[in-house]
């Protein structure tokens, strides 16, 4: 079955450090490739996604490149500020329009 | 913008109560799903839904139940609530054609003493 492997956290940095989640996953065929974000107190919302292999999503400063080869999906940033303490998931989705979520990691930035 | 709403932020009930939790979303999505958040277990799959009345078990069903009557709407039911059941409830949506984005409920805490 489907399943996605991320870096445990917790992860705490100081403003303006840079970011890597790492993110790797197993599936069959094609899927497409998820980053969602969980501010305190929130539900999920979607940070960025790619749908295919050498896709790069990007959103609000964030990357994350579909990397079929190493069957990744590594999140970035190159200057972290504190409004982007949350926790953040990885997932995928499969042909059957269900979503599996990696454990989730928990980002602390302090200033 | 999409917008889905549960019905309840927090929610405390007694073991043994049959609990309704409600999802409504506005964007005339064919999917719907629930999930619950645990600590360290991330997101597992509860049920979902592909159309009106249309059910599908997730990874987790058991102790629950779903209900689907309007396309706008899903409600999960917890027929006995056990104690074990105490935690986040995320509603979600998404369009319908494949690899859709799911966007999500605020959730709903539950606690079941």
């Amino acid at each position: 079955g489907n399943s996605v492997t991320q870096m445990e956290g917790p992860v705490t940095l100081s403003e303006e450090a840079f970011l890597t989640i790492n993110c790797t996953y197993t599936a069959t065929g094609y899927p497409s490739l998820f980053w969602y974000v969980q501010y305190p107190g929130e539900g999920l919302q979607l940070l960025l996604k790619a749908t295919k292999a050498d896709d790069k999503g990007s959103n609000k400063g964030f990357e994350a490149t579909y990397r079929k080869e190493t069957t990744s999906f590594h999140l970035e940033k190159g200057s972290v500020q504190v409004s982007d303490s949350a926790v953040y998931f990885c997932a995928l989705q499969g042909s059957n329009y269900k979503l599996t979520f990696g454990k989730g990691t928990l980002l602390t930035v302090n200033p | 913008d999409v917008k889905v709403t549960q019905s309840s932020r927090y929610l405390v009930k007694r073991t043994g109560e049959k609990v309704f939790l409600e999802c409504v979303q506005d964007m005339d999505h064919e999917n719907m799903f629930w999930y619950r958040q645990d600590p360290g277990l991330g997101l597992r799959l509860i049920y979902f839904s592909y159309d009106v009345k249309m059910k599908e078990k997730g990874d987790i069903p058991e102790g629950y139940s779903v209900s689907r009557e309007k396309k706008e709407r899903f409600s999960l039911i917890l027929e006995s609530a056990s104690t074990n059941q105490t935690s986040m409830y995320l509603c979600a949506s998404s369009f319908g054609t494949g690899y859709d984005e799911q966007y999500f409920g605020p959730g709903t805490r539950l606690t079941v003493t």
